[in-house]
């Protein structure tokens, strides 16, 4: 029982390259969400996705693109990628409370 | 949307002493949830408080849920070094909205 699981773990991307981060939970949980986190932000939600099919906007949606390819997965995508997009990313699923990832550390330059 | 403000932003104590958090929403809240990060970790959820006046304890940490639902707080009693980390509240609503969270450090 894996619980949440990320890859990559680190990236390091330049400013115009894409790339799609992978997250999958074995808990058969309805509910996937992707956060950033900024020092000083806390956790920021860019998108969720509530059950298999449905995909719904977080805080900060721009600049990102969301696959719940099945009701294990969701992956996040940046099609051109931003130096304003350096961060640690965390995906998470839920039934109330929020079992999260490990993160996905990524630097653009 | 909702959202959830979260002080002191950091707090250093001496270990032994509390410590105490607080979240606060200028809107009433359905209810609010507790997370801690330790560093270069993932937040791990702690607890769910869903009822007007609410107060729950987990060993030295109590948890409270205001009268109104639109305030809580926690405080750790006689910190440990192992509570070092960063403690953030947060409210579910189909999606979540996390304060920025106080990053409590202790010296031994």
């Amino acid at each position: 029982n894996a619980g949440v699981t990320q890859t990559p773990k680190f990236q390091v991307l330049k400013t115009g390259q894409s790339m799609t981060l992978q997250c999958a939970q074995d808990m058969n949980h309805n509910s996937m969400y992707w956060y950033r986190q900024d020092p000083g932000m806390g956790l920021r939600l860019i998108y969720y996705s509530a059950s298999e099919g449905t995909t719904d906007k977080g805080e900060v949606p721009n600049g990102y693109n969301v696959s719940r390819l099945n009701k294990r997965e969701f992956s996040l995508r940046l099609e051109s990628a931003a130096p304003s997009q350096t961060s640690v990313y965390f995906c998470a699923s839920s039934t109330y409370e929020q079992y999260f990832g490990p993160g996905t550390r990524l630097t653009v330059t | 949307g909702q959202q959830v403000m979260q002080i002191p932003q950091y707090q250093h104590v001496q270990e032994g002493e509390d410590f105490t958090t607080y979240c606060n929403s200028s809107t009433t809240l359905s209810n609010i949830q507790w997370y801690k990060q330790r560093p270069g970790g993932h937040p791990v959820f702690l607890i769910q408080l869903v009822k007007s006046g609410e107060v729950k304890k987990q060993k030295r940490l109590t948890f409270q849920f205001g009268e109104a639902k639109k305030n809580s707080s926690l405080h750790i009693t006689a910190t440990q070094t192992t509570d070092v980390g960063t403690y953030f509240c947060a409210r579910y609503n189909n999606d979540m909205r996390f304060g920025a969270g106080t990053r409590l450090t202790v010296k031994p």
